[in-house]
C-alpha cells in the first residue's frame, strides 16, 4: 500500500540553528498537508500545498511541494523554542479517500 | 467554539472487556476519521466515514469497529481490546474528503485518549 515515509525520525538543535524535515510518498499526491503536534497536544494544521513545485511561507517556516509531487519539505529558519514538537506530512490516499500520515520528525531545541 | 470533543482522555481496561471511545464535532464536517498513535509509525488511520452511515477502513482497522448514526458522533468501539491496542487515538474531521485539495479538507483533532490494555 501506499506509504509517506519523513526523515529524520528526530532531531536536536541549538536554538538559532536551521532545521529542515523530508516527505516522501511512494505514489504521486494530489495535495500535501503539514501537521505540529506539540508534546502532550494534538496535531494543528498547518498548512496545504496543491500545485507541483509550490513553495509557501509563514514567518520562519518554508514548505515545499516536489516537481513530482512525491514529496515535500518544511523548512525552519532560526529555530526557537516554541518550534518544539513533531512535524507530521500527509496526503490523500489515492484512489482511496484515506488521509495518509507520514512518520512525523520530532524536533528538539536547545536553548 | 469549533472542536472536536473526544472522551475519555485516558483510559485502562482489562483484556476483552468491550469499551467505546466517544467523538464529537460541532463544526458540521462530513469527513470524519480515526487514528492511533505509536512511537515511530506516525498517525495510522484507523477507519473513516465520509458521511453518515457512509464508513470505510483505514490501514489498521483490525479489532476496530465504529459507526455513523448522526453527522456530528463518530464513536470508535472496541469489541475485545488486547494489549497491542494500548496507544494514543485522536479523533479528526474536516469539512471535504482529503483527496479534493483546496480549503476545507484540513483535519481538526480531538485532544486524544491515551488507552492502556493490561
Amino acid at each position: 500500500g501506499q506509504q509517506v515515509m519523513q526523515i529524520p525520525q528526530y532531531q536536536h538543535v541549538q536554538e538559532g540553528e536551521d532545521f529542515t524535515t523530508y516527505c516522501n510518498s511512494s505514489t504521486t499526491l494530489s495535495n500535501i498537508q503539514w501537521y505540529k503536534q506539540r508534546p502532550g497536544g494534538h496535531p494543528v494544521f498547518l498548512i496545504q500545498l496543491v500545485k507541483s513545485g509550490e513553495v509557501k511561507k509563514q514567518k520562519r517556516l518554508t514548505f515545499q511541494f516536489g516537481e513530482a509531487k512525491k514529496n515535500s519539505s518544511l523548512h525552519i529558519t532560526a529555530t526557537q523554542t516554541t518550534d518544539v514538537g513533531t512535524y507530521f506530512c500527509a496526503g490523500p490516499g489515492g484512489a482511496t479517500n484515506k488521509l495518509i500520515f507520514g512518520t512525523g520528525t520530532l524536533l528538539a531545541v536547545q536553548p | 467554539e469549533a472542536q472536536v470533543t473526544q472522551n475519555p482522555r485516558y483510559l485502562i481496561t482489562v483484556t476483552g472487556k468491550k469499551l467505546t471511545v466517544t467523538c464529537s464535532q460541532n463544526m458540521n464536517h462530513e469527513y470524519m476519521s480515526w487514528y492511533r498513535q505509536d512511537p515511530g509509525l506516525g498517525l495510522r488511520q484507523i477507519y473513516y466515514s465520509m458521511n453518515v452511515e457512509v464508513t470505510d477502513k483505514g490501514d489498521v482497522p483490525e479489532g476496530y469497529k465504529v459507526s455513523r448514526k448522526e453527522k456530528r458522533n463518530f464513536p470508535l468501539i472496541l469489541e475485545s481490546p488486547s494489549p497491542n491496542q494500548t496507544s494514543l487515538y485522536f479523533c479528526a474531521s474536516s469539512s471535504r474528503l482529503p483527496g479534493t485539495g483546496g480549503w476545507g479538507t484540513e483535519a481538526f483533532f480531538g485532544q486524544g485518549t491515551r488507552l492502556t490494555v493490561v
